[in-house]
């Protein structure tokens, strides 16, 4: 059952880089969302899906930018990466507006 | 704007005995979803209950239980027989119906579990 599966598990990237994380839900899914966590937070959301060619900003959206091509991808892009987009980022999926079931994190450190 | 309030930073309980850990959120809706969440050292992010607002009931899963109190916008969670796997990081989350808001899901700050044996 592989559920919510995110690569890579841990990234360095330096000021002015980008990157795309990638997420992946086989549950057939309606729904995805990124979130991230700094340290001692909870998660704040920055972007979701509510279905495949849909995308809406979270909280917290400002230097991501995310596609919804199929029901099972969501890759969330960081273009010119800032010290400030450290951090440990999560995808996560459900059916509805109901239960999410998340990823085991990205962690992202930028120099 | 809503919020949801975890007022304990961390908390200990000695193993097997019963532990409360609390929540508060804000809101004006009439409708939504509660949820906690355990975080273990993993990172990976477990729900462990949820609760929905329409719901009078409090709900259960085994060793875990909630007292949701809507009009004190109150929602603890109650672990039972604590045991050495239930140390975790808790998050408390609030889950809006209206997907417009930009606040539509929002986690606390989370409260740190010390199971001791």
């Amino acid at each position: 059952n592989a559920g919510v599966t995110q690569t890579p598990k841990f990234r360095i990237l330096k000021i002015g880089q980008s990157m795309t994380l990638q997420c992946t839900q086989d549950m057939n899914h309606n729904y995805m969302y990124w979130y991230r966590q700094d340290p001692g937070m909870g998660l704040k959301l920055i972007y979701y899906s509510v279905g495949a060619g849909i995308t809406d900003k979270g909280e917290v959206p400002n230097g991501y930018n995310v596609s919804r091509s199929t029901t099972e991808d969501f890759p969330l892009r960081l273009e010119l990466a800032a010290p400030s987009q450290t951090s440990v980022y999560f995808c996560a999926s459900s059916r509805d507006t109901d239960t999410q079931y998340f990823g085991p994190g990205t962690r992202l450190t930028v120099l | 704007a809503q919020t949801v309030t975890q007022s304990q930073p961390e908390m200990s309980v000695q193993e097997a005995e019963t532990v409360t850990l609390s929540c508060t959120y804000d809101t004006s809706e009439s409708d939504y979803y509660l949820f906690w969440y355990k975080q273990p050292p993993s990172r990976q992010m477990i729900l462990v209950i949820r609760q929905e607002a329409y719901k009078q009931q409090n709900a259960t899963e085994n060793r875990f239980s909630v007292n949701f109190q809507k009009a004190a916008k109150s929602f603890s969670l109650k672990i039972s027989d604590s045991q050495l796997g239930d140390a975790a990081m808790y998050f408390c989350a609030y889950r809006s119906l209206d997907m417009n808001r930009d606040d539509k899901i929002i986690f606390g700050k989370g409260t740190r579990l010390h199971i001791l044996p």
